[in-house]
């Protein structure tokens, strides 16, 4: 069965910090995402990575980085953490090509004090 | 590029009613369209997925969508809800040839009465 982890649920961090969110998929998928979701804005893409070293800006990049040194491992940087980005973040993963579903992780809540 | 309307923010049904849930799209071509579900603390499931072909797709846990081409529409429908239903529903729509593959709605927020 497809799985994606997400290795925090939950995440308290500080103003300034630099944040680490890690996620790992096994299904030896090419396509990598992270989104943010916020209420009523629904989901909103960050970046998206589509093979190793590889990557794409989404709809809302600012403040954000991403790494994927590995096919199974995406990563996203908030370089210096602010309380607007508190928020829910997922990450997603998928085959290929375009018509292929996207399968997720259950998500990190992320919190900038 | 493409866009998706989900027009009710949150609908309420009672136990057993059938339920409706709005999904408008916007794509010059054939679009790919889904439906996902979010429960409470956890991250996105797949209903159903419309590529192409009959354009009623059968999904999981009883629901169903129609692809209407005439009016840019994908919605979703179960006959009659169960209280496990209560989520949120994101319909989704791709683009052939699109690197970054989905676009979201917004998401309708589903609360299911006993």
């Amino acid at each position: 069965d497809v799985k994606v982890t997400q290795s925090s649920r939950y995440l308290v961090k500080r103003t300034g910090e630099k944040v680490f969110l890690e996620c790992v998929q096994d299904m030896d998928h090419e396509n990598m995402f992270w989104y943010r979701q916020d209420p009523g804005l629904g989901l909103r893409l960050i970046y998206f990575s589509y093979d190793v070293k590889m990557k794409e800006k989404g709809d809302i990049p600012e403040g954000y980085s991403v790494s994927r040194e590995k096919k199974e491992r995406f990563s996203l940087i908030l370089e210096s953490a602010s309380t607007n980005q508190t928020s829910m973040y997922l990450c997603a993963s998928s085959l290929g090509q375009p018509n292929q579903p996207q399968h997720f992780g259950d998500g990190t809540r992320l919190s900038i004090l | 590029a493409q866009s998706v309307t989900q027009p009710d923010i949150h609908i309420t049904v009672s136990e057993g009613a059938s339920l409706e849930l709005r999904c408008n799209y916007s794509y010059g071509a054939t679009p790919y369209l889904f439906w996902y579900v979010q429960s409470p603390g956890q991250g996105l499931q797949l209903l159903l997925k419309y590529f192409s072909g009959d354009t009623l797709v059968q999904g999981i846990k009883g629901f169903e969508a129609e692809f209407k081409r005439s009016q840019s529409s994908f919605n979703l429908r179960k006959p009659s809800v169960h209280w496990s239903d209560a989520a949120e529903y994101f319909c989704a729509v791709g683009a052939y040839g699109s690197a970054r593959q989905l676009t979201f709605g917004s998401g309708t927020q589903l609360t299911v009465l006993p």
